[in-house]
């Protein structure tokens, strides 16, 4: 099955900096990766997406970018704020298959610091 | 729309206990999710269902049932509580439309502490 690897576990830049954070998946049939917000005590919100025929999505401060040869995929943070101070998680699934179930990371701790 | 909505927000056990967590969306998902969230951990699934009538086990299944009787609602049994399943649980619904978005909603969560 699918397993979803995600790095740094956690990361920590000045405000306004950039923030990227790394995950790769195991199998290729896998065709969307959607990215989740979860602040403390909160659910875990989608911030971004992306489908397996696009290489890079971008909305404002953050994009992702795809490489299915490699099977890899990373989050781009740009201009980090510190309401950017969340957990981000990662996931893949294949769309459209049997299951169809997220497959997560395990996620990444991001603080930014004032 | 209120979305996915879950019941209780927090709940102490007993070891041994039994409870329900509720789970409803309203907008007309077929697919729906149970995860646990440990202190610090990322999502492993519980059980998911596909639609009314059909359920399925996930990654961690034991100690846990499901059942899915109709579209908006799916209910996660807790049989004889232990301390290991103190956790974070959420409940997901996403749209099986294959033309539509693929998000996955969240719920806001039930905190449960089993003593």
């Amino acid at each position: 099955g699918e397993n979803v690897e995600q790095h740094p576990s956690t990361l920590s830049v000045q405000e306004g900096d950039s923030a990227v954070i790394k995950c790769t998946y195991s199998d290729s049939a896998s065709n969307y990766f959607p990215w989740y917000k979860q602040e403390l005590g909160k659910r875990p919100q989608l911030i971004i997406d992306i489908r397996s025929n696009v290489g890079e999505k971008k909305d404002q401060r953050i994009a992702v970018t795809l490489n299915k040869t490699a099977k890899h995929f990373s989050l781009h943070i740009t201009e980090t704020q510190p309401e950017d101070s969340a957990v981000y998680f990662c996931a893949a699934m294949n769309y459209g298959g049997s299951q169809g179930n997220l497959i997560f990371g395990k996620g990444t701790k991001l603080s930014v610091k004032p | 729309n209120a979305g996915v909505t879950q019941t209780p927000k927090f709940r102490i056990l007993k070891i041994g206990q039994s409870m329900t967590l509720q789970c409803a969306q309203d907008m007309n998902h077929n697919y729906m999710y149970w995860y646990r969230q440990d202190p610090g951990m990322g999502l492993k699934l519980i059980y998911y269902s596909v639609g009314a009538g059909i359920t399925d086990k996930g990654e961690v299944p034991n100690g846990y049932n499901v059942s899915r009787s109709t579209t908006e609602d799916f209910p996660l049994r807790l049989e004889l509580a232990a301390p290991s399943q103190t956790s974070v649980y959420f409940c997901a619904s996403r749209s099986s439309s294959s033309g539509g978005a693929n998000e996955q909603f969240f719920g806001p969560g039930t905190r449960l502490t089993v003593l």
